[in-house]
């Protein structure tokens, strides 16, 4: 039972390139978050997505593309790499029936962008 | 929009001490509930949650939270704190909006330490 899971854990990158990280759930989920967290903001929502093809922006989208061709699967592109993108990003998936709307998380991925 | 705010950055305890963490809500429907802890260099696990009936929740490692409609609070509690217990807490409030899109905002977090 893997779960969820997101690649790579760590990566170094430098300003102005596109790197793009990825996340991947077992569990058939319905719905996929990514969110970034920093110290003194908490967690804050980039995008999500309701289904496959189906995406929406959270609270700080800007800089970040993000698609969803498989369920499963829900990949966040920063397309072009600022310093201010470095955080650690967490990808989360959610059931959403009517008795069920906890998120699980993934491990995170800290990216750095020098 | 929802909003969550856990009044306490960080808190120290002895071990064996009880715990209480705080956490006060803004939402104009009955909210959905969770507190997650996150051990250092880890993601969130859901501690408990909160939907709908006894106001009272038991999660696990022992804690539980309650409910408080009037205060809009969902303080997270333990009896005894042991040393594994020192991470950071997140409270969150869940909300539907634009039909059936879904989101849980955060606080920002309560970092606990625990003293042997």
């Amino acid at each position: 039972d893997a779960g969820i899971t997101q690649s790579p854990r760590y990566k170094i990158t430098e300003t102005g390139r596109q790197v793009t990280l990825m996340c991947h759930q077992t569990w058939s989920h319905s719905y996929m978050f990514w969110y970034r967290q920093d110290l003194g903001h908490g967690l804050r929502l980039i995008y999500y997505s309701a289904a496959a093809d189906i995406t929406d922006k959270g609270e700080v989208p800007d800089g970040y593309v993000v698609s969803r061709s498989k369920t499963e699967n829900f990949p966040l592109t920063l397309e072009s790499a600022t310093r201010s993108q470095t955080s650690v990003y967490f990808c989360a998936s959610s059931e959403h029936s009517t008795s069920s709307y906890e998120q699980y998380f993934g491990p995170g991925t800290r990216l750095t962008v020098t | 929009a929802q909003s969550v705010t856990q009044p306490d950055i960080h808190i120290t305890v002895s071990e064996g001490a009880s715990l209480e963490l705080r956490c006060n809500y803004s939402y104009g429907a009955t909210p959905y509930l969770f507190w997650y802890v996150q051990s250092p260099g880890q993601g969130l696990q859901l501690l408990l949650k909160y939907f709908s009936g006894d106001t009272l929740v038991q999660g696990i490692k022992g804690f539980e939270a309650e409910f408080k409609r009037s205060q809009s609070s969902f303080n997270l509690r333990k009896p005894s704190v042991h040393w594994s217990d020192a991470a950071e807490y997140f409270c969150a409030v869940g909300a539907l909006s634009g039909g059936s899109n879904y989101k849980l905002t955060f606080g920002k977090g309560t970092l606990l330490t625990v003293n042997p």
